[in-house]
């Protein structure tokens, strides 16, 4: 089965800096990955979906990369802000597996001032 | 719309009880899952449907049964509560299976503790 990995340790950063969370799998590559963010006591709200075919997404202070030959996925906050803290999940979609997720733990970021 | 509606917010069951989880959308979505999600592990998918009448089973679906005789609900059963059942579970969905790289919309899920 897919083991996904992401830091389990919070990562803490400084305001206006860029917060990179990683996001590393094992076993067969995914067709598509997904990032989320979850605060506390609330549902994932979906962010980007990255497909196995692109390199790089963005949408405004959001980067997202995916490099199947390392099996990675870099998710990147620019200009980061107290707003942003909150935990990020990423999940991979498998090849043929219609909407079925698999999630990694979530790393949990703190932009401080 | 309401998006992703989950009922009740949270439960306190004894072991044995039995209780069902309910899970409503309103945006005409084909496909529904349940997930939970407990410390230290990801979300697990328990369940799933791509549309109604058809369901199947996730990752952990012993103790838990679906049925979706309604486009817009997915309720979750617990037949027999465990210890072990004691998580947070999240109801999402997703508009269409044809695409099969659709954003899941999540519920605000239900907190469940099983004594």
């Amino acid at each position: 089965s897919q083991k996904i990995e992401q830091n389990s340790e919070a990562l803490n950063i400084q305001e206006g800096k860029t917060a990179t969370l990683t996001c590393n799998y094992t076993n067969y590559s995914p067709a598509y990955l997904q990032w989320y963010r979850q605060d506390p006591g609330r549902g994932p709200v979906f962010l980007l979906l990255i497909r196995e075919n692109e390199k790089e997404k963005r949408k405004e202070r959001l980067k997202v990369t995916f490099d199947t030959t390392l099996k990675q996925s870099l998710f990147h906050i620019t200009a980061s802000q107290p707003a942003d803290s909150a935990t990020y999940l990423c999940a991979l979609g498998r090849p043929g597996g219609g909407n079925k997720l698999t999630f990694g733990t979530g790393t949990q970021l703190k932009v401080e001032l | 719309n309401a998006g992703v509606t989950q009922t009740p917010k949270f439960q306190v069951l004894k072991t044995g009880q039995s209780m069902t989880l309910q899970c409503a959308q309103d945006m005409n979505h084909e496909y529904m899952s349940w997930y939970r999600q407990d410390p230290g592990m990801g979300l697990r998918l328990i369940h799933y449907s791509v549309g109604a009448g058809i369901t199947d089973q996730g990752e952990v679906p012993n103790g838990y049964n679906v049925s979706r005789s309604t486009t817009e609900d997915f309720p979750l059963r617990l037949l027999s509560a465990a210890p072990s059942q004691t998580s947070v579970y999240f109801c999402a969905s997703s508009p269409a299976l044809a695409l099969a790289q659709e954003t899941q919309y999540f519920g605000p899920g239900t907190r469940l503790l099983v004594l």
